[in-house]
């Protein structure tokens, strides 16, 4: 499995873009980039995956740089509640298991 | 909307108890997995699911731990022998098939372990 680089923590303003972003410079061609977030204790929740075409969902975009070695996730309006620690992760896919890093600790401040 | 459940939320057993922690995957799923979180570390794979085998484990699932899917609906994970060091929160996950192969995994609330 690739490895990836977040930084441990950012911080956000209420109504304004949060970018995180992601390191992953030993991904192979055909390995995805997934979002996960986790709130508090709960389970991780998906937010977005891509291969080298940058995606948008309901959610959130992912940009993907051109060399696939990093990638930006964009949560356009941030609000109270995407207060949560977002995990970048490399992967084939099923059955492959997702390896969780430490992840990104993302506060939004009123 | 469809979502993993998982029973119990919070289960207390002593130390050397087997517990079976439970899970109804999304149903038209296919691949299941167990991961588990101890307390401020990050969170690490158990085990994969698929086709009623064992697709990978990790070296954390060791003899101690197995899975089951006992019907259509349920999915297991047993500690024969707990130890303190098994205490954690214990996460389900499954995911679909897709014509693109590329599979999200939807988990559940977790249950949380408590050996004493």
């Amino acid at each position: 499995d690739a490895k990836t680089t977040q930084p441990t923590s950012m911080d956000c303003a209420e109504g304004r873009a949060a970018n995180l972003p992601c390191n992953h410079s030993t991904i192979s061609g055909n390995e995805y980039v997934y979002w996960y977030r986790q709130i508090h204790s709960q389970g991780p929740q998906y937010i977005i995956h891509g291969l080298k075409n940058n995606e948008t969902n309901e959610m959130a975009s992912l940009i993907i740089t051109e060399d696939r070695k990093s990638s930006t996730l964009i949560l356009p309006h941030a609000t109270l509640r995407d207060t949560a620690v977002y995990y970048c992760i490399v992967s084939l896919g099923p059955p492959q298991k997702l390896v969780f890093g430490q992840g990104t600790r993302l506060t939004i401040n009123p | 909307e469809p979502e993993v459940t998982q029973t119990p939320s919070h289960q207390v057993t002593q130390m050397g108890q087997e517990v079976i922690l439970r899970c109804v995957p999304i149903s038209n799923h296919l691949y299941f997995y167990w991961y588990r979180q101890i307390l401020g570390q990050k969170v690490e794979f158990l085990v994969s699911f698929y086709n009623n085998e064992i697709s990978e484990k990790s070296e954390i699932f060791d003899d101690q731990f197995s899975v089951e899917r006992p019907d259509g609906s349920n999915f297991t994970l047993k500690i024969r022998s707990t130890k303190l060091e098994d205490s954690a929160m214990y996460f389900c996950a499954s995911s679909p098939q897709d014509r693109d192969l590329t599979y999200e995994q939807y988990f559940g609330p977790g249950t949380r372990l408590t050996v004493t």
